[in-house]
């Protein structure tokens, strides 16, 4: 069954950059219709897409956070990661990695992580 | 603000029939499939409800989905305590070229 599961650091100084790992276990990343995603949750607000990579890697950002944001994907150690530039208090959130399946019977994200706090403090 | 327009809150008795709005324009859900989202507290978000009305393996037919040109709607019939959770649709924006989640609507049963 595959799984999907975020690390990183919870502590982040405000001005660095914030990098976070998803380790997919039990499939490949290297699959067609898949794009590998990352949503994060400010605390008690709502949802925010980041950005989807797929295996060969194709981007897609949030164009809030374009200018901040690089994905990649390494298919050799089957992970993902986000790196987030120049923070602020702004981006401490849950940050949530998840599987985006795209297919004529299935266009969004159906695997999710349990998610991983990120703080942006000194 | 989100783009995507769901009213915060709602509720119900058990056994009731609820349903939640979610109001977008052209660019999304008028022309794009929408998903639901359920979240139930202290977890990930979970697939409810994808293209319009599609559920996936496991959800109960009591969560049924809707759409009618830029609004879409979640329908939670025979309510349960366990339904108690907040609901997020999501959409493809083609002027944005990104994915939308609406605000979220914290459901209460009551």
């Amino acid at each position: 069954q595959l799984q999907v599961q975020e690390s990183g650091p919870g502590l982040v100084k405000p001005s660095e950059t914030l990098s976070l790992t998803c380790t997919v276990s039990g499939g490949s990343i290297d699959t067609n219709n898949y794009y590998w995603t990352w949503v994060r949750q400010p605390p008690g607000k709502g949802l925010e897409w980041i950005g989807s990579i797929s295996y060969s890697g194709r981007t897609y950002y949030n164009p809030s956070l374009r200018s901040r944001v690089t994905q990649s994907a390494h298919t050799s150690t089957n992970q993902f990661s986000l790196n987030l530039r120049s923070v602020t208090a702004a981006d401490t959130a849950v940050y949530y990695c998840a599987r985006h399946v795209d297919t004529a019977m299935v266009d969004a994200l159906d695997l999710w992580g349990q998610g991983t706090m990120v703080t942006v403090s000194s | 603000q989100s783009v995507l327009a769901q009213p915060p809150s709602a509720s119900g008795t058990p056994g009731q029939r609820v349903t939640i709005s979610c109001s977008g324009s052209s660019s999304n859900i008028g022309g794009n499939t929408v998903n639901w989202y359920q979240q139930l507290p202290g977890t990930a978000p979970k697939l409810l409800i994808c293209r319009n009305k599609q559920r996936p393996s496991g959800v109960p037919d009591r969560f049924s989905g809707s759409k009618s040109g830029t609004s879409a709607s979640l329908a939670i019939s025979g309510l349960q305590s366990e339904d108690e959770a907040d609901y997020y649709c999501a959409a493809w924006d083609d002027s944005l070229n990104a994915w939308l989640f609406g605000g979220g609507t914290k459901l209460t049963v009551l």
